[in-house]
C-alpha cells in the first residue's frame, strides 16, 4: 500500500498562474482533506471531503477550489496564484467523517509563488 | 484561528531523558490527537484520546487529557535520537469536527 500520495513534490509558480495539486489514497477511506502549513504555524484546513461527492470549506478556503474526482482522488486547484499562497500543502485521509479516527498524511507539496 | 497551543515551542534534552510537551485548547472537544513530523516530511499519527478518556499509552508514549483544564500532555519516556521531530496536537471540536492544530513543539534529542 502506498498510503496517501501527492504530486508534485515541489512547484514554483509566478503570480497569476494556475495549477492543480493531485492527491490519491489507496486505503479505501471515505474522507479526504487539504491543509496548508506555514512556517511556525500548525496546519490549517483549506477544504475537506467528508465522502465521495461532497466537499466543504475549512478555515482558509479563499483562493482555492477542490474536486473529489472519485473515492480515491481529491485535487486542489489554485486558479490565480498569489505570493500569500507560498506554503507546504498536505493532503490527508481518514476512514470516515467526523474525524473520530486518525488521519493519514501524504508527503506534502512545497509551493513557492514569486 | 489556532485552538491548540503547544508548550514549550522548543525542547532540547539528552538521549535517555523523558520529554514532556503540553497542549491547551479553548472549546469543547470530541477528541484530541497527537502527531509527529520529521523535518521535511508528512505527519504521522501517534495517539488519539477521546474526551471521555483521561490517559492512554502506546509504547514509550503516554498521553493525558484534562477536559476541566482543557489541556493535554504527551510524555515520551527514555528518549532516542530518532525521536527528534516536531510534535503537534490537533483538537476535534464538538461544534464542527474540523481539526484545529497547534503550532507544534520542536523536540531535539542530543546523543
Amino acid at each position: 500500500n502506498a498510503g496517501v500520495t501527492q504530486t508534485p513534490k515541489f512547484q514554483v509558480l509566478k503570480t497569476g498562474q494556475s495549477m492543480t495539486l493531485q492527491c490519491a489514497q489507496d486505503m479505501n477511506h471515505n474522507s479526504m482533506y487539504w491543509y496548508r502549513q506555514d512556517p511556525g504555524m500548525g496546519l490549517r484546513l483549506i477544504y475537506y471531503s467528508a465522502s465521495e461527492g461532497t466537499t466543504d470549506k475549512g478555515e482558509v478556503p479563499n483562493g482555492y477550489n477542490v474536486s473529489r474526482l472519485n473515492k480515491r482522488e481529491f485535487s486542489l486547484r489554485l486558479e490565480s496564484a498569489a505570493p500569500s499562497q507560498t506554503s507546504v500543502y498536505f493532503c490527508a485521509s481518514s476512514v470516515s467523517w467526523p474525524p473520530t479516527y486518525e488521519q493519514y498524511f501524504g508527503p506534502g507539496t512545497r509551493l513557492t509563488v514569486t | 484561528s489556532q485552538q491548540g497551543e503547544e508548550d514549550p515551542q522548543a525542547l532540547s534534552i539528552q538521549e535517555g531523558e523523558n520529554a514532556t510537551m503540553n497542549c491547551s485548547y479553548k472549546t469543547s472537544i470530541n477528541n484530541l490527537q497527537w502527531y509527529r513530523q520529521n523535518s521535511g516530511r508528512g505527519l504521522v499519527h501517534l495517539i488519539l484520546i477521546r474526551s471521555n478518556e483521561r490517559e492512554k499509552h502506546s509504547g514509550r508514549l503516554r498521553v493525558t487529557l484534562d477536559t476541566s483544564k482543557k489541556s493535554s500532555s504527551l510524555l515520551i519516556t527514555a528518549s532516542r535520537a530518532a525521536d527528534t521531530a516536531s510534535y503537534f496536537c490537533a483538537t476535534v471540536p464538538d461544534s464542527n469536527y474540523q481539526l484545529i492544530w497547534g503550532a507544534g513543539t520542536k523536540l531535539i534529542i542530543k546523543p
